[in-house]
């Protein structure tokens, strides 16, 4: 089946510790999105890809870094310099060929520093 | 600058009731306007959106929304809730390539 597939569903990390979360579509799509989602403030993003080999900062990118050198693949790495990282991370696939298409979410990954 | 904003936070219905959850939007040029749900440890799903034509759009799950330009609304409807319909709401606009969040609001069903 087709579709976003993230891992893993739960993450725990300590402090000072990167992270790598995983995100991958066989949809085809050309944009790929990072979303942080925290209780009260909806979704966040973070970075976002429209081709392979380029990808921009969203409104939160600081702490966070993301590679995009696969079509199907936007992994995302929650580096030590980010204060804050337990949230639950969406990511979100879309194709780049008309304006008005929907953004198809995974099921999420839950980080948590202990 | 582009927003979203979904003015209730929290909203409790009862089972056979009609909802509406209001969505107002801020977009210089042609809004693509999108609604999603999501049930809790769960990604989103679309319910419907809209792009251009007729401003009343259908959904999956019995909702359907009204695109209000002179409003700046996009409302999402359901003329009967069910217990299963409790989730948390998401109203968006495309901005460029990305989409534009509200913060969301969460709707329970009470029996």
């Amino acid at each position: 089946d087709g579709g976003i597939t993230q891992s893993p569903k739960y993450l725990f990390r300590k402090e000072g510790q990167n992270v790598t979360l995983s995100c991958e579509q066989n949809l085809n799509h050309d944009a790929m999105y990072w979303y942080r989602q925290d209780p009260g403030q909806g979704l966040r993003l973070i970075y976002y890809s429209q081709i392979v080999n380029d990808f921009q900062k969203g409104d939160i990118a600081e702490g966070y870094s993301v590679s995009r050198e696969k079509k199907e693949s936007f992994p995302l790495t929650v580096t030590s310099a980010q204060k804050n990282p337990t949230a639950f991370y969406l990511c979100a696939s879309r194709t780049g060929q008309a304006h008005g298409t929907e953004a198809f979410f995974g099921q999420g990954t839950r980080l948590t520093v202990v | 600058a582009q927003s979203v904003t979904q003015p209730d936070i929290h909203i409790t219905v009862s089972e056979g009731a009609s909802l509406e959850l209001r969505c107002n939007y801020s977009y210089g040029a042609t809004p693509y306007l999108f609604w999603y749900v999501q049930s809790p440890g769960q990604g989103l799903q679309l319910l419907l959106k809209y792009f251009s034509g007729d401003t009343l759009v259908q959904g999956i799950k019995g909702f359907e929304a009204e695109f209000k330009r002179s409003q700046s609304s996009f409302n999402l409807r359901k003329p009967s809730v069910h217990w299963s319909d409790a989730a948390e709401y998401f109203c968006a606009v495309r901005a460029g390539t990305a989409l534009i969040f509200g913060k969301g609001t969460t709707l329970s069903v009470s029996s």
